[in-house]
């Protein structure tokens, strides 16, 4: 089983949509979860930055952690065709003084207009 | 945009040559984190540098290394490269070696042939 797990999609919405992400993972101790916006042969651009359980509101953008189920969540509300993109969930691995990010392989978005 | 410059931007290379990747990390970050991101993949974590010292790395073999300047510029270093090495190389810079918010270069899309 991979530390995190994340349906590769593609997902395909019409203008307007309200898009569900989501992400699992099986390592209780990861604790900052991060949500990253890829565009096509672009570097990934930080969305959303979370600690603990709870929900995050940015915007359009909503992020939630359930940490008992190992499960977090991006919310996009009014979808606009400018969201086409892959995201990719992240969680920070501890190791001592120093970490690293454990994505997912992302889930391609499209929305159409 | 962020502050993290990546250079080239794109590089072909011939199998069993070597390779240098350069990465200025925004300012005031001290940590640099670099990862690979093979097609339709998320990226995987290579290794951090944190004040100028390998504070992690990934499972990588040794062909991989790197340098970190006093500025807290890097190198990735790939010797005897093979054709899986052909991915996107991601560069990460942030504020401190933990879990902090990480920020991504453009990338450099190397490939071998």
């Amino acid at each position: 089983q991979k530390e995190v797990e994340q349906d590769p999609g593609p997902l395909s919405v019409p203008e307007g949509a309200i898009v569900s992400l989501n992400c699992t993972y099986s390592n209780s101790a990861f604790q900052y979860f991060m949500w990253y916006r890829q565009y096509s042969r672009k570097g990934p651009e930080l969305l959303m930055y979370t600690y603990s359980s709870g929900n995050k509101e940015d915007g359009r953008f909503t992020a939630q952690v359930d940490k008992s189920s190992k499960y977090i969540s991006l919310f996009i509300r009014d979808s606009q065709p400018s969201d086409s993109a892959t995201y990719l969930c992240a969680m920070v691995n501890y190791g001592g003084s120093q970490g690293n990010l454990i994505f997912g392989k992302g889930t391609k978005l499209s929305v159409k207009p | 945009e962020t502050g993290v410059t990546q250079s080239p931007t794109h590089l072909i290379k011939t199998r069993g040559q070597q390779v240098t990747l350069r990465c200025s990390s925004q300012s005031g970050h001290n940590t640099v984190s670099w990862y690979q991101q093979a097609l339709g993949q998320g990226p995987q974590f290579i290794f951090q540098y944190y004040r100028e010292e390998e504070n992690g790395r990934g499972n990588f073999p040794p062909r991989f290394s790197g340098l970190q300047f006093p500025n807290y510029s890097s190198e990735l270093n790939v010797n005897a490269l093979e054709l899986d090495d052909s991915a996107l190389y991601l560069c990460a810079s942030s504020l401190a070696a933990g879990g902090d918010q990480a920020f991504f270069g453009q990338g450099t899309r190397l490939t071998v042939v």
